[in-house]
């Protein structure tokens, strides 16, 4: 494992169940993110946790819900999919420098949604 | 929105032969430029990285060139091998916050280098 752990590794859910993806880094890194990945957008950043606060959402629709309870934890709770929303959902940890600067990421290996 | 601008989508070449790949980056204020490489069924993992500061950095087989005037980067894979196939994005972050404290990704090249 490179040190950011993800699961489930495969999710199929029906558009009205509710499921969460956990992430977890041992890195102890002080950001956190989730992407999306499709043939379409290949790396479409979702939302950007630092120091536990939410500082970014890219215009997600509400059916994603993020939540990082602490700096080593980040989950991605989904209720009312579509089916355009299979894709595959990457978590990432990086350290922020000096001045916020961020210095490179280190991702986890997916969950593989599929809405069926 | 800034933009990194990666191509091409994808590359085929033989085994021994040396896919390039560009990147043209806006943010003047970006100063870190990775390379990420990933495997089917894998997330991207961090391969190579330059600062501004030097024109090329080798790591193995890998070759970073950086045109600081041109704000452009390249990724060389010399002597390529079958197990270099895999999809490669070039990143670029700022090291001011106000710019914004995260990567920015190019979309991605598709690398397949036969036996």
């Amino acid at each position: 494992e490179t040190g950011v752990t993800q699961t489930p590794r495969h999710l199929v859910m029906g558009m009205t169940n509710k499921k969460s993806l956990k992430c977890e880094q041992h890195l102890g890194h002080n950001a956190m993110y989730w992407y999306k990945q499709s043939a379409k957008k290949p790396l479409e950043l979702m939302f950007v946790y630092s120091l536990e606060e939410r500082v970014e959402n890219n215009s997600v629709p509400s059916r994603f819900s993020p939540e990082c309870p602490n700096s080593s934890h980040l989950f991605l709770h989904l209720h009312t999919l579509q089916p355009e929303d299979s894709a595959l959902y990457l978590c990432a940890s990086s350290q922020e420098g000096l001045g916020g600067a961020v210095y490179g990421y280190t991702f986890g290996s997916g969950t593989r949604l599929t809405v069926v | 929105q800034q933009q990194v601008k990666q191509s091409p989508q994808s590359l085929i070449v033989q085994k021994g032969g040396i896919p390039i790949i560009n990147c043209a980056y806006e943010n003047t204020a970006f100063d870190y430029f990775p390379w990420y490489q990933q495997f089917p069924g894998k997330g991207p993992a961090l391969l190579i990285a330059i600062r501004p500061d030097v024109s090329e950095k080798k790591e193995g087989r890998f070759t970073i060139s950086f045109n600081k005037s041109a704000k452009q980067f390249s990724l060389h894979i010399m002597d390529s091998q079958p197990g270099d196939s895999a999809t490669y994005f070039c990143a670029s972050s700022p090291m001011i916050k106000a710019a914004g404290n995260k990567l920015t990704f190019g979309g991605g090249t598709r690398v397949l280098v036969k036996p």
